[in-house]
């Protein structure tokens, strides 16, 4: 199976700035099939981007993605006090289906 | 708009089997993969599979193969997922999500709730 690896798993930041988070995988997701969730304690993961790059309905435009391959970016560009939050990649290119391990997103 | 309405909480002992429900509304059931997600206390989140409610069809990751059944019921739009021989390492939420109308759209963009499943002597 596609093993996900995220970096950093915590990043503590300050509201405003920007935030990159990375995702790796084992071996090539087919197709830049790759989506991003978030999720808040006590919540339901959100999805927030598929296909890599593509910004799910009604995902503000500050939450962007890039990447191919092995090698995925989450963007947020200016941070907003609610996107304190953790986020997991998921790839959906060869089954099992499966997710990063999370990155903490923090208030400085 | 689309929902997914998930059975309540579940305490159950080890060794046990559980049921849980995941309700859709406001789309047509048969036309979209639903899969399920788990989530241990503190933990990710897990992949467990699919379940085609068209077909009926399955697929399940291979950690989940023998002693997890994700069946449907179309008539009332509600898909299932059955756990036997529970442990406790069970002991997650599991979410029902929505995927796409075919099995490579995988992303998830509507999820239900969670059912919190305690497994426990």
């Amino acid at each position: 199976e596609i093993v996900l690896t995220q970096s950093p798993g915590t990043l503590s930041l300050s509201p405003g700035e920007r935030a990159t988070l990375s995702c790796r995988a084992s071996q090539s997701v087919s197709f830049s099939y790759l989506g991003w969730y978030q999720q808040k304690p006590g919540q339901a993961p959100r999805l927030l981007l598929y296909g890599a790059s593509s910004r799910a309905t009604g995902i503000p435009d500050r939450f962007s993605g890039s990447g191919s391959g092995t090698d995925f970016t989450l963007t947020i560009s200016r941070l907003e006090p609610e996107d304190f939050a953790v986020y997991y990649c998921q790839q959906y290119g060869w089954s099992p289906y499966t997710f990063g391990q999370g990155t903490k997103l923090e208030i400085k | 708009q689309v929902q997914l309405v998930q059975s309540g909480a579940e305490v159950k002992e080890p060794g046990a089997s559980v049921k849980v429900s995941c309700k859709a509304s406001g789309y047509t059931f048969t036309g979209y993969y639903i899969y399920w997600v788990r989530q241990a206390p503190g933990q990710g989140l897990e992949w467990m599979g699919w379940i085609n409610p068209n077909s009926g069809s399955t697929n399940y990751a291979q950690k989940f193969e023998g002693w997890v059944t994700m069946t449907r019921d179309t008539s009332i739009s509600t898909a299932y997922l059955e756990l036997s021989r529970l442990k406790s390492d069970d002991t997650a939420m599991y979410y029902c999500a929505r995927g796409g109308t075919r099995v490579w759209e995988a992303s998830l963009g509507y999820w239900g709730q969670g059912t919190l499943v305690t497994v426990s002597s």
